[in-house]
């Protein structure tokens, strides 16, 4: 079963400019997470969807970032314009589910999109 | 104070000692617990997690839970150098929205 799937792996931009990272999960999770990992630091949450609905985006810069998740599959987080600080690693991870007991939680992450700001 | 905290380390162990790595948690609501992995460079993967007070065991790794002192910690026994890693502890939240909040990771060092 193929994992969860991100591109680009890496991206280099200037100040200013525009980036996007897309997210493939893992077939048949219902949810999707973008994760923002700086270097020595545990994955700080910046949206969740459940379906095509961002259930919890309470963390995300919405000046600046944007995201969505249509027909409920694939997900594009984008930044616009991106600024120094942004030079992070963003991850996407999906699980079949959250809520719905003490099991359930484990996530599935992709390799990471790293982005590095000029 | 931050909502799950951990000692970044490293924490730096001989191989066949065992490692301990400890997490404390702040939101008395939350359901359970989970430890990932995380080689450098790659991404995290879930290793064990733990929802009742007690012990759970599974090979060489155990965590163990007590939800009065709001601590997890996991145990690694007969350290291995492939177990240096960076450790985090992430706790699912009962507060608003239900969501796994990560610490910030403990780096392993398992030395020959």
């Amino acid at each position: 079963e193929a994992g969860v799937v991100q591109s680009p792996r890496y991206k280099i931009i200037e100040k200013k400019q525009p980036v996007a990272f897309w997210c493939n999960p893992i077939s048949g999770h219902n949810t999707l997470y973008w994760y923002l990992q700086n270097l020595g630091q545990g994955p700080e949450l910046l949206i969740r969807y459940e379906n095509e609905e961002a259930v919890d985006d309470s963390q995300l810069p919405k000046d600046r970032f944007s995201a969505e998740r249509l027909k409920g599959v694939d997900s594009t987080l984008k930044i616009q314009p991106a600024e120094l600080g942004d030079s992070a690693v963003y991850l996407c991870a999906s699980s079949p589910r959250l809520a719905g007991g003490p099991k359930t939680g484990e996530l599935f992450f992709g390799e990471g999109s790293r982005l590095t700001v000029l | 104070q931050k909502e799950v905290e951990q000692n970044s380390g490293p924490l730096s162990v001989p191989e066949g000692a065992i490692a301990s790595l400890n997490c404390t948690y702040s939101d008395r609501g939350s359901q359970s617990f989970f430890w990932y992995r995380q080689y450098s460079g790659k991404s995290p993967e879930l290793i064990m997690f733990i929802y009742s007070n007690g012990d759970k065991e599974d090979g060489r790794f155990t965590a163990q839970l007590n939800k009065a002192s709001q601590y997890v910690s996991l145990l690694i026994r007969d350290s291995q150098p492939s177990d240096s890693a960076t450790y985090l502890c992430a706790v699912k939240t009962n507060t608003g929205f239900q969501k796994l909040v990560f610490g910030t990771g403990t780096r392993l060092l398992v030395s020959p």
